[in-house]
């Protein structure tokens, strides 16, 4: 059974990056999107982005340019970068897989939420 | 605001059905296929259905999706306290080459 496993950094300072990795155990890591999703507190979902195991990455283009994904398939590892965080970046971070029945937002297993606080 | 548009709340009795509805305002929802996901406070989202109308593994057929041309809709029959929880749909837009979320709905058991 495919679980993710997720850290970074928890608490940033304003202009300050943040860093984020997913950790894929029990199962393929070639033949799927890797996707990082975010949720303000109290809000709904928000599509970060996704990278495949080549390194090919699709964006939201909400975020300005300011994301970056990059991937280890050695280690079976996908990393986020946000750089500029601001408050409005605070939120409970998400890893997940899509891709598994060939549909685009079929978002299973996801990680365990890492919480972003900017302050 | 969400690109799809959901009721903010819904309601319903144990043993009732209650149906969640996920629509694209004044536009059809699209050719995508929709996804939906349950959160329960705390915990993060879970895949309920995929490609409109697929229940994956181990989701009770209690749980039903479809979609029109114009709309996509979650229905929940039998409902359980357990099914307590914020519900969102998902799809992918071709327009800005992405996911969009609905914005959720919070299911609440009387």
């Amino acid at each position: 059974q495919v679980q993710l496993q997720q850290w970074g950094t928890g608490l940033l300072k304003p202009s300050e990056t943040l860093s984020l990795t997913c950790a894929v155990s029990g199962g393929s890591f070639t033949g799927f999107d890797w996707t990082w999703i975010r949720q303000p507190p109290g809000k709904g979902l928000e599509w970060i982005g996704e990278i495949n195991p080549s390194g090919i990455t699709r964006y939201n283009p909400s975020l300005g340019g300011r994301v970056s994904m990059s991937v280890d398939t050695s280690k079976k590892e996908f990393s986020l970068t946000l750089t500029s965080v601001t408050a409005a970046d605070t939120a409970v971070y998400y890893c997940a897989r899509s891709g598994f029945h060939d549909i685009a937002a079929d978002f299973d297993p996801w990680g365990q939420g890492t919480l972003v606080s900017v302050s | 605001q969400s690109v799809l548009a959901q009721p903010p709340s819904a309601s319903g009795t144990p043993g009732q059905s209650v149906t969640i509805s996920c629509s694209r305002g004044n536009s059809n929802i699209g050719g995508n296929a929709i996804s939906w996901f349950q959160q329960v406070p705390g915990a993060a989202p879970k895949l309920l259905i995929y490609a409109n109308n697929q229940r994956p593994s181990g989701v009770p057929d209690r749980f039903s999706g479809s979609k029109s041309a114009t709309s996509a809709s979650l229905a929940i029959s039998g409902l359980q306290s357990e099914d307590e929880a914020d519900y969102y749909c998902a799809a992918w837009d071709d327009s800005l080459n992405g996911v969009v979320f609905g914005g959720g709905t919070k299911l609440t058991v009387l």
